[in-house]
């Protein structure tokens, strides 16, 4: 079974702080995305990456950006946390040999206050 | 670009009633089509997908979806709910074309599934 894991599932910050969420995979997945959900919005797409330090911009990725230095690890930042980030982060993955299908981990909520 | 509309914020199914949630789509070229579900504090995770072939597609849990592309919808049904399919439920289009963007999925908002037993 694909696994997809974030470094937490709860994180609290204040204001202006910098801010990592970590996601990791395990099968070998080229690809890899950063969603907000937040309710009655459904998911939104941040930032996805195809390859090891490659990156593309999605929907909303104002005031957030990602590293991939590894191909298993995709991490999404916060330079200067915000209170209207305060959501449901989660991170999926995709190979592109199958399907496209993504496999997604648990999520973090984070909370900015 | 592409968009997902989901018809209905929020559904309220007594259990053994017949299970329909929309899903309609803006793409006009080939898609890939799937459902996710969200149940209470776990993850999303798939329930079923379309890619070709039978349009009548089947998944977890008794769900099916059909796909009509001449109303580009793919419409999400099960015949008799259980208090168990209470969820979050999210329809989702993967186009294909080439680059980098064939990789992402639209998301539409969500269709919230309360079964009272």
């Amino acid at each position: 079974d694909v696994k997809v894991t974030q470094s937490s599932r709860y994180l609290v910050k204040r204001t202006g702080e910098k801010v990592f969420l970590e996601c990791v995979q395990d099968m070998d997945h080229e690809n890899m995305f950063w969603y907000r959900q937040d309710p009655g919005l459904g998911l939104r797409l941040i930032y996805f990456s195809y390859d090891v330090k490659m990156k593309e911009k999605g929907d909303i990725p104002e005031g957030y950006s990602v590293s991939r230095e590894k191909k298993e690890r995709f991490s999404l930042i916060l330079e200067s946390a915000s209170t209207n980030q305060t959501s449901m982060y989660l991170c999926a993955s995709s190979s592109v040999y199958y399907s496209y299908e993504q496999y997604f981990g648990p999520g973090t909520r984070l909370t900015v206050t | 670009a592409q968009s997902v509309s989901q018809h209905n914020h929020h559904v309220i199914l007594s259990e053994a009633a017949s299970l329909e949630l929309g899903c309609n789509y803006s793409y006009g070229g080939t898609v890939n089509l799937f459902w996710y579900v969200q149940y209470p504090g776990q993850h999303l995770q798939l329930l079923l997908k379309y890619f070709s072939g039978d349009p009548l597609v089947k998944g977890i849990k008794g769900f099916e979806a059909e796909f009509i592309k001449s109303k580009f919808s793919f419409n999400l049904r099960k015949p008799s709910v259980q208090w168990s399919d209470t969820a979050e439920y999210f329809c989702a289009v993967n186009t294909l074309y080439s680059g980098a963007g064939s990789y992402q999925l639209t998301f539409g908002k969500g269709t919230k599934l309360s079964v009272i037993p």
